[in-house]
């Protein structure tokens, strides 16, 4: 079973037009992330969430809205989408509570192209 | 503020050939750290970490990377690389609370010549 799996992997659209993006983790953590790479590679978390409630917000436009329904569930929601918006998106999880530290555990990522 | 340098952009090397990537972290207190690979296409796979202990550690594929406090380093080695080891390899230190926050060096491209 796919430990963390986001759909669609690919996904091509127009400027202005509205997305999600779907997240699922079946490893029990508690803590969820969305990162955007971009064309350079470049790796940035963009949001954090433990237990459902929102840790790291970092810089980025108040388009992307992160929604977790559950501990299992982050969603990513862009609304007017703009061409710098292209990239690869990607979900991760993590156990934050307890003894020890673990580390992220990721998708594999969904391709977005803004046209 | 915490960062992760990893100062090639691209290594080429051939194979049967060692490896060395390079990797150095800027942070106040004892780091977590890891290194990931990410092949063409994939999503970002774990190779090997470091939370305390032993300052030498194993990995998967026969990756091992050695922590060096004195010299803020992290660097990933490989004996012999193989073809398929071709990919981006990525260096992070965990930090924050309880280690949450990830910072993403700007990765390392390997080519692998046959």
């Amino acid at each position: 079973d796919t430990a963390v799996s986001q759909t669609p992997k690919y996904l091509v659209t127009q400027m202005g037009n509205d997305k999600s993006i779907k997240c699922e983790q079946n490893l029990g953590h508690d803590t969820m992330y969305w990162y955007k790479q971009d064309s350079k590679k470049f790796l940035k978390i963009m949001f954090s969430y433990n237990n459902k409630e929102l840790i790291i917000n970092e810089t980025v436009p108040n388009r992307f809205s992160p929604k977790s329904p559950d501990k299992a569930h982050l969603n990513l929601h862009i609304n007017s989408l703009e061409l710098g918006d292209s990239a690869v998106y990607f979900c991760a999880s993590s156990q934050l509570e307890g003894p020890r530290y673990n580390e992220q555990f990721f998708g594999p990522g969904t391709r977005l192209t803004v046209l | 503020a915490q960062s992760v340098t990893q100062p090639d952009i691209h290594i080429t090397v051939s194979e049967g050939a060692s490896l060395e990537l390079r990797c150095n972290y800027s942070y106040g207190a004892t780091p977590y750290l890891f290194w990931y690979v990410q092949s063409p296409g994939q999503g970002l796979q774990l190779l090997l970490k470091y939370f305390s202990g032993d300052t030498l550690v194993q990995g998967i594929k026969g990756f091992e990377a050695e922590f060096k406090r004195s010299q803020s380093s992290f660097n990933l080695r490989k004996p012999s690389v193989h073809w398929s080891d071709a990919a981006e390899y990525f260096c992070a230190v965990g930090a924050g609370r309880g280690g949450n926050q990830f910072y993403f060096g700007t990765g390392t491209s390997l080519t692998v010549i046959p």
